[in-house]
């Protein structure tokens, strides 16, 4: 069946530093979606790209799909505590008709 | 607007009671997903529905767990017999037309605990 991989399952940076999390699907997407969950709250969406090489921006965060459509990325720069979180990527195929979420990278910021 | 609404917010049972999970989505939307989550297997959908219809339960355990989503305002999720292993994070969520694939707005969660 569809799996979706993200990479790493956990980091710890310094507030300051950038952080950057991986997305790899076994298929190709017809959209991929980005959520953030703060520690015990609930997913909250981010953005979604649809388009092949798509690159999108939000401040600090930059999102980018993938030439083939079937991986993507995260990068924040210059992470600030409210950064924490586990920050999960979602693909959508519509062979599956519906989102397979990765399992998440969790990301803690110390200052 | 009132975003998903779950209840309970937490809830604590004994192996072997039912227990019923409760959803109101967003009003207007017209699917309807059910999730567990754990730390040991992350996020899983276990049901989704589209005007009330279900579409996909491939995700849902075993015979223990059912849904229903009787109207477009109301949907149950219920595990009867309970077990330990069922302890987890129940999120509803819903999402607008265009089918499954757009962006899903999820409910605060239920934390369901069964000693």
């Amino acid at each position: 069946g569809q799996q979706v991989m993200q990479i790493p399952q956990y980091q710890h940076v310094q507030e300051g530093e950038d952080f950057t999390t991986y997305c790899n699907s076994s298929t190709t997407l017809s959209n991929i979606q980005w959520y953030k969950q703060r520690p015990g709250g609930h997913p909250v969406f981010l953005i979604q790209l649809v388009k092949s090489g798509e690159v999108k921006k939000q401040k600090r965060l930059t999102f980018q799909f993938g030439e083939a459509k079937k991986n993507s990325s995260l990068h924040i720069t210059a992470t600030q505590t409210t950064d924490v979180g586990t920050y999960f990527c979602a693909g959508f195929s519509g062979g599956y008709n519906k989102l397979i979420f990765g399992a998440g990278t969790r990301l803690a910021v110390h200052p | 607007d009132a975003g998903v609404i779950q209840s309970p917010r937490h809830e604590v049972t004994e192996m072997g009671q039912e227990v019923t999970l409760r959803c109101k989505p967003i009003s207007g939307h017209d699917y309807l997903f059910w999730y567990r989550q754990t730390m040991m297997r992350g996020l899983e959908l276990l049901i989704y529905f589209n005007n009330n219809v279900p579409i996909d339960d491939s995700g849902m355990p075993e015979d223990r767990f059912s849904a229903k989503m009787p109207n477009a305002s109301f949907s149950t999720l219920k595990i009867q017999p309970s077990e330990p292993r069922d302890s987890a994070v129940y999120f509803c969520a819903s999402s607008l037309g265009g089918g499954a694939g757009n962006e899903q707005f999820f409910g605060p969660g239920t934390r369901l605990t069964v000693l």
